[in-house]
Order: C-alpha cells, then structure tokens, then sequence
C-alpha cells in the first residue's frame, strides 16, 4: 500500500531535549515536505526537499532541521525543543511533477512541556 | 501574512443538501488551487484540484469554482452526505513551484 509514514504519533518532551520525528514513503517521491498545523493558523511549511540531498526553507523553519539522505526518508529533527513547537506535525511527499498532490502522513502529535 | 484565508472555521449542512466551502487568496502568482479533506487521527487527502486557465472543475459530486479576478475559489459538494464530515483545508501553488499554501481550514458537519 502507497503510504506516507511517520513516528511516532504521540510525542511528550521537555524543553532542549534533542527529538527527530521520522517520516518514510513508499512511492518513489522525488518530494518531500514537512508542515505543522496550528489552531487557527492552518498548515504551515517547515522544510522541504526536492530530491536527495536537496533541502530548503519553508515558511516557518526556525527551530527545525531536516536532512535527506535516501529519497525515501525525509526526518524531522528537533535540536533543542521549546513549548511553542508544541503541534500537530504532518510529512508529505510528491512526485517531482509539477503541482503533483502531497501525499500525507497521518501525524506526530508534539507536546513540549 | 495567511495567503489562503478560509473565513468560515465551520459549516453545518443537512445531509443531501448543497455544502459550499469558500476560500479567498491574497499571491496574484497562484494558478493553481486543491482542496484537501482531513479526518481526525489522519492526515489530508487530495480530493480536487483547478487550474487558473479553469473556473470549473467538476469530479463527481465534488464542483470547484474558481473566480480569479475576485481571487475566490470554493467547494461545491452536492448532494452532502454525513462521510463528508471532514475539515477542508484549500492550498494555492503557483505552476512553478510544489510549495502550497494552506488556508486554516473548514470543519464541516454534515447532519443525517
């Protein structure tokens, strides 16, 4: 089955204690992308990555690195986490086509404490 | 600044009526537009898409209008039936690019 998959779903913390959230996709995707959902805010771009060992900024990257080593997996990495990443974050992938439809894991719930 | 505003946070609609979802955008670049429908625990999924060179796009019971000189697009979805209750968030791109941009989303209900 096509899929996007992250871990893990539920994530507890305390402030500066380094995190990664993984996130692998089946498909083949040259793109891959993370967002963060935020009451009131909607889906924000984090980072994203057009192919492997290709990475750029998105809308809202400070606090975050990414890395993209093989095309299938794309890992979040928290260095130093704070309450305000505190957030419902979602992965995505598509193919390099463009405005191909993203593709979307089901979610890593973060809290910060 | 949010480029892709959905004014309305919820819509409740009877089912077998008409739902429509709006949304406005602000980047006369974007020209290309998705609606994605999320349930709870799951992550979006694409449902439609339009073009700029398009006012319609039609998939089933799914219509999306697009009116680019208002920059307003919405989701036309007929006849409503209570699966349809979802959050729908619209997403602009320009044909350039793969980077999206999300509005806040619409919780729809759909009342059997």
């Amino acid at each position: 089955e096509a899929q996007v998959t992250q871990n893990p779903r539920y994530l507890i913390t305390v402030t500066g204690k380094k995190l990664t959230v993984t996130c692998s996709q089946n498909m083949n995707h040259e793109y891959m992308s993370w967002y963060r959902q935020d009451p009131g805010l909607g889906l924000r771009q984090i980072y994203y990555s057009m192919n492997v060992e290709v990475t750029d900024k998105g809308d809202v990257p400070e606090g975050y690195k990414v890395s993209r080593k093989e095309k299938r997996n794309f890992p979040l990495i928290l260095e130093s986490p704070s309450p305000n990443q505190t957030s419902l974050y979602f992965c995505a992938s598509s193919t390099s086509e463009t405005n191909s439809p993203l593709h979307f894991g089901n979610g890593t719930r973060l809290t910060v404490t | 600044d949010q480029q892709v505003k959905q004014n309305s946070p919820s819509l409740s609609v009877q089912e077998g009526r008409i739902s429509i979802l709006n949304c406005d955008y602000t980047n006369s670049m974007f020209d290309y537009f998705l609606w994605y429908k999320k349930y709870p625990a799951e992550g979006p999924t694409f449902l439609i898409s339009i073009s700029s060179i398009k006012d319609k796009n039609e998939d089933g019971r799914f219509t999306v209008f697009l009116n680019k000189s208002a920059k307003h697009l919405s989701l036309h979805i007929v006849p409503s039936q209570p699966g349809d209750s979802a959050v729908y968030f619209c997403a602009a791109s320009r044909w350039t690019g793969n980077q999206f941009y999300f509005g806040t989303g619409t919780s729809l209900t759909v009342i059997p």
